[in-house]
């Protein structure tokens, strides 16, 4: 079956610019998970959904950053008012169910560029 | 809160040859996952290994294995006869219980003909 897909590949925006970016996890999986990927931050987690619900939204850095996931299962995640410190790969996981006995698996990222 | 160290940012090692990339990490959880994570250039993120916690015995996944030391929070990789696929960034990484991942900054390893 089809892996975790997301889009765009690549986003180049303007500084101050709305961005949206889409995830697509396995079918079946009710957990999704969002990380940033920077030069200066590493990888870092950023926000946990168990179905529709996020109980985990703690790595989420600014109000400017939200998420919402629909029918358990597609994810966005949108950025206002893009800033140059949000260049990233943004990488979106899925898992058959929370805990730390499912294997996540990842997607092939977004590429963020903010001028 | 949980952290995860890899002190050793770049290691070369030469086809057919052993590398291990070392990581530790500090909680204060008792029952956890720990995993190796590869990511070549096509930036896919891919598991190599996983350990649990409560079990002593060390993981093995064909020419990866790890050393796992619970008391010393460490958590090695050893890749045995290295090939040129190999050539990665490797995380080390911590699972809470709600599967939250902690990484650590990263190994580059370059596997050299």
């Amino acid at each position: 079956g089809a892996g975790v897909s997301q889009s765009p590949s690549n986003k180049v925006t303007e500084k101050g610019k709305d961005v949206e970016l889409r995830c697509d996890p396995i079918s079946g999986h009710t957990a999704l998970y969002w990380y940033r990927q920077s030069l200066g931050q590493g990888l870092e987690f950023l926000i946990y959904f168990q179905g529709n619900s996020a109980p985990d939204k703690s790595g989420l850095p600014s109000d400017r950053f939200s998420a919402e996931r629909t029918g358990g299962s597609v994810s966005t995640l949108t950025i206002q008012r893009t800033q140059q410190e949000d260049s990233a790969v943004y990488l979106c996981a899925s898992s058959l169910g929370p805990g730390s006995y499912n294997e996540q698996f990842f997607g092939p990222g977004t590429r963020l560029t903010v001028l | 809160a949980q952290t995860v160290t890899q002190s050793q940012p770049e290691m070369s090692v030469q086809e057919a040859e052993t590398v291990t990339l070392s990581c530790t990490y500090d909680t204060s959880e008792n029952n956890y996952y720990l995993f190796w994570y590869k990511q070549p250039p096509s930036r896919q993120m891919i598991l190599v290994i996983r350990q649990e916690a409560y079990k002593q015995q060390n993981a093995t996944e064909n020419r990866f294995s790890v050393n796992f030391q619970k008391a010393a929070k460490s958590f090695s990789l050893k890749i045995s006869d290295s090939q040129l696929g190999d050539t990665a960034m490797y995380f080390c990484a911590f699972q809470d219980s709600w599967g939250k991942l902690q990484f650590g900054a990263g190994t580059q390893v370059v596997v050299t003909p």
